[in-house]
């Protein structure tokens, strides 16, 4: 089974400033396997990215997600107040058919 | 645009089964896998399983041997069963909608609101 590993754990950043995330996997992931997600305070997880880069419907175009392989990276560009959350990656295994999430990074003001 | 209701009982007992059952509105209930995925308190995502339209499923291997994910086309509903439940069960338990991954790119969205579920004697 394919870990995911985020880091950082937390990540404390300024409104304005430039966030970089990371998700790294114990073995190579298809990049049309790999997507983020945003979760606030008692809410449902949000799609913000699928596909490794793609945006989900919606999602402003300061999110962007990069990478390949084992490493994979979530960006914003500059950081709005609304964008303090947990972000979680997440990937698709075949073998078996499986879907796990990385650990989550903590985006704090 | 698919929108998801969820309900199911929120306080059971050590031992008791945990059934859930999820809504699906506003689109095709064919083409896409319903999954179920957890939260326990504080902590991150752990998924429990899926199945398709026709009844195909997948569950996650540690929690295979207690997990049953049923559907109803008619009224396009999916269920979660979880067996012999312990305080390890506690978590806030979401359904959702994932694409069919072996046709698209994988990705879980949208999902319903979640539900609380407290184990405890």
């Amino acid at each position: 089974e394919i870990v995911l590993t985020q880091s950082p754990g937390t990540l404390s950043l300024s409104p304005g400033e430039r966030a970089t995330l990371s998700c790294r996997a114990s073995q190579s992931v298809r990049s049309s396997y790999l997507a983020w997600y945003q979760q606030k305070p008692g809410q449902a997880p949000r799609l913000l990215i699928y596909g490794a880069s793609s945006r989900a419907t919606g999602i402003p175009d300061r999110f962007s997600g990069s990478g390949s392989g084992t490493d994979f990276t979530l960006t914003i560009s500059r950081l709005e107040p609304e964008d303090f959350a947990v972000y979680y990656c997440q990937q698709y295994g075949t073998s078996p058919p499986v879907y796990t999430f990385g650990q989550g990074t903590k985006l704090e003001i | 645009q698919v929108q998801l209701q969820q309900w199911g009982a929120g306080l059971l007992k050590p031992s008791e089964t945990l059934s859930l059952t999820c809504a699906v509105y506003g689109g095709s209930f064919s083409g896409y896998y319903w999954n179920w995925i957890r939260q326990p308190p504080g902590k991150g995502l752990e998924w429990i399983g899926e199945i398709n339209h026709r009844g195909g499923t997948n569950y996650n291997p540690s929690l295979k041997s207690r997990v049953t994910i049923s559907v109803d086309t008619s009224k396009n509903q999916f269920s979660l069963e979880l067996s012999s439940v312990t305080a390890a069960d506690t978590a806030v338990y979401y359904c959702a909608t994932a694409s069919d991954c072996s046709t698209s790119t994988c990705y879980v969205s949208p999902w319903g609101q979640g539900t609380r579920v407290t184990v405890s004697s």
